[in-house]
């Protein structure tokens, strides 16, 4: 059965730290990639999406995310963390047949201190 | 634009009772979806509907879960009769079915307490 998995369930930065948060999926065809962000009060929203060509992708508000195929992974990365980043970051596959069917990680809790 | 709507925000039920919620999408979206998120998990697809047909209700417990997209626009979920394992927040999203570039929008949620 088709299964990602977020390495860390809270991460804890201060301001200005760098940020690298583990996705590791397990499909076996090919499959579209995603983060979701959900800010304190707010709704889920797309980060960062990635279906084909430059492994490296950029979302909004400084993030990025790098597909290693080999390695199964879409690690979410941002070199510094601001307070207003303090949310919770979900990781989500989709088999390229159906892109809508997320299957979703388990989340990462951000706490960003000021 | 208006955002996907849901509602009621909360419920409070107990066990063997029944429960609805309604979801109204990002207007012109053809494909609505449920998902219901139990504390500490990610999101988990219920049921997906193209206009108002079902494209996949795999992991939706048939015998207690309805869901109807009737009109091929808002759409309502019910559990019947309701368990304690159902507390969650229920998530309705939408989207508009581009070719390339699939990205869903989601409501706040139904946030449901089974006691």
């Amino acid at each position: 059965a088709q299964s990602v998995s977020q390495h860390n369930h809270h991460v804890i930065l201060s301001e200005a730290a760098s940020l690298e948060l583990g996705c590791n999926y397990s499909y076996g065809g090919t499959v579209n990639l995603f983060w979701y962000v959900q800010y304190p009060g707010q709704h889920l929203q797309l980060l960062l999406k990635y279906f084909s060509g430059d492994p490296l992708v950029k979302g909004i508000k400084g993030f990025e995310a790098e597909f290693i195929k080999s390695k199964f992974s879409f690690n979410l990365r941002k070199p510094s963390v601001q307070w207003s980043d303090t949310a919770e970051y979900f990781c989500a596959v989709t088999p390229s047949g159906n892109t809508g069917k997320l299957i979703f990680g388990q989340g990462t809790t951000l706490q960003v201190k000021p | 634009e208006a955002g996907v709507a849901q509602s009621p925000r909360y419920k409070i039920i107990e066990k063997r009772q029944s429960v609805a919620f309604w979801c109204n999408p990002i207007s012109g979206h053809a494909t609505l979806y449920w998902y219901q998120q139990i504390l500490g998990q990610g999101p988990k697809l219920l049921i997906q509907f193209q206009n108002n047909g079902v494209v996949d209700d795999s992991q939706l417990p048939k015998d207690r879960f309805s869901a109807e997209r009737l009109k091929g626009v808002d759409s309502t979920l019910k559990i019947q009769p309701a368990k304690l394992e159902d507390s969650a927040v229920y998530l309705c999203a939408s989207s508009s079915r581009g070719p390339t570039n699939e990205k869903l929008f989601f409501g706040s949620g139904t946030q449901l307490s089974v006691l």
